[in-house]
């Protein structure tokens, strides 16, 4: 049951321009969510959340949006840096007791 | 703060055999998930395992089990070998009062 849905596999831009990971949802009790970034023959490392009251959240170069009526939310990171090319995964939690559900991540390229 | 730790990092085993992994959380954290990572699936969640109990399950078969110790630290426990078991296996814990989990830098499982 894929709750969480990434339906980009991968997305390239050049360096300094805005990426745009898009991510969508089908359980209306999420109310967590949550974006992890991860490299090669490491495990993911977290990025950045927001909570299902809130509908922005900016952390330096990384923004989040929410859109609950749409169940989609995206990330986005200004400006780009060739460091940034990595697997981006989304996921959602519904409370604090239950587990995340991830999405099938987005595979960034930033070009120099 | 020592990371998540998971052991072995590579793992060969032969069809129909049982393989065990294992995961050492954080210190403190009380809650360890485990994921399957595979190309294309992202990272499908296992079960997760909270005081010594298991708390959440996901959809894998019944030869999927685990188990967590009073030190928090879990196993998990694959028996009769498919080639399709072939995957990373990441292990994630977290502190009861945040929902950011933490990952190891997961097993590489091959079946042959």
């Amino acid at each position: 049951d894929q709750q969480v849905k990434q339906n980009s596999p991968s997305l390239s831009v050049q360096e300094g321009r805005i990426s745009i990971l898009n991510c969508d949802y089908t359980n209306s009790m999420f109310d967590y969510f949550l974006w992890y970034k991860k490299y090669p023959a490491e495990g993911p490392t977290f990025l950045i959340s927001i909570s299902s009251i809130k509908d922005k959240n900016e952390d330096g170069r990384f923004t989040v949006f929410l859109n609950k009526s749409a169940k989609h939310l995206s990330l986005h990171i200004v400006p780009s840096q060739p460091g940034d090319s990595a697997v981006y995964f989304c996921a959602a939690s519904a409370g604090n007791n239950n587990d995340m559900r991830f999405g099938a991540g987005t595979r960034l390229t930033v070009k120099p | 703060k020592a990371g998540v730790t998971q052991t072995p990092r590579y793992l060969i085993k032969t069809r129909g055999q049982q393989v065990t992994l294992s995961c050492s959380p954080i210190s403190g954290h009380r809650s360890v998930s485990w994921y399957q990572q595979t190309p294309g699936q992202g990272l499908q969640f296992l079960f997760e395992y909270f005081s010594e109990t298991q708390r959440n399950k996901g959809n894998f078969p019944g030869r999927f089990s685990g188990r967590q110790f009073s030190n928090s630290r879990s196993e998990m426990n694959v028996s009769t070998l498919e080639l399709g078991d072939s995957a990373l296996y990441l292990c994630a814990s977290r502190n009861r009062d945040n929902i950011e989990a933490f990952f190891g830098q997961g097993t590489r499982l091959t079946v042959v």
